[in-house]
């Protein structure tokens, strides 16, 4: 069954720490990918996404994502934490097919202490 | 521009009710999921509507059902409601423009406490 696995379940990281969030996926060919957040009392909301080509992407708020295909693996990592950072991450996938469902991961809480 | 607005923001209600959940898509956004958030479940698919149709359906059992109409919203409706069916289920649309992509856009959440 398809599914996707988060390595963290909750992280906590001083300011200015450098952040690596696992995700990992069980699927059959090519794959969309997806970061997710989710602040305190706000809306998921998206942080990258991998579609194709260069398979490091950047998205907003200096966060970033390396796809690595032979480890069916799209880590999140950003390289100095901001307490504003305080939030749900959920990674998600789905098929570069019509009509496939995204599915999440189990989401990683981050606490960042100032 | 709105963006996905759901209703209710809380719902309380007793075990064997029925819950109605409404979601409006952004405007020119043709498809909408359903998603439950229960405590330490992450995000389970439920629900997949586009242009009018279901599209796709996660692993939940028949008195979870749902429709979409002809403006594009949607309602998803939970029969014989459980204990565990307590969660915050969240509304996303999406709007592929003729290649599916999966980047989908979330409302806030209707959260449903069954006591």
């Amino acid at each position: 069954a398809q599914s996707v696995s988060q390595h963290n379940h909750h992280v906590i990281l001083s300011e200015a720490a450098s952040l690596e969030l696992g995700c990992n996926y069980s699927y059959g060919g090519t794959v969309n990918l997806f970061w997710y957040v989710q602040y305190p009392g706000q809306h998921l909301q998206l942080l990258l996404k991998y579609f194709s080509g260069d398979p490091l992407v950047k998205g907003i708020k200096g966060f970033e994502a390396e796809f690595i295909k032979s480890k069916f693996s799209f880590n999140l990592r950003k390289p100095s934490v901001q307490w504003s950072d305080t939030a749900e991450y959920f990674c998600a996938v789905t098929r570069k097919t019509s009509y496939d469902k995204v599915i999440f991961g189990p989401g990683t809480s981050l606490s960042v202490i100032p | 521009e709105a963006g996905v607005t759901q209703s209710p923001t809380h719902l309380i209600k007793t075990r064997g009710q029925q819950a109605t959940l409404r979601c409006s898509p952004i405007s020119g956004h043709t498809s909408v999921y359903w998603y439950q958030q229960a405590l330490g479940l992450g995000l389970q698919f439920l629900l997949w509507y586009d242009e009018g149709e279901e599209r796709n359906r996660g692993n939940f059992p028949p008195r979870f059902s749902g429709r979409q109409f002809p403006n594009y919203s949607s309602e998803l409706n939970v029969n014989a409601l459980e204990l565990e069916d307590s969660a915050l289920y969240l509304c996303a649309s999406s709007s592929d423009q003729g290649a599916f992509t999966g980047e989908l856009f979330f409302g806030e959440g209707s959260r449903l406490t069954v006591l």
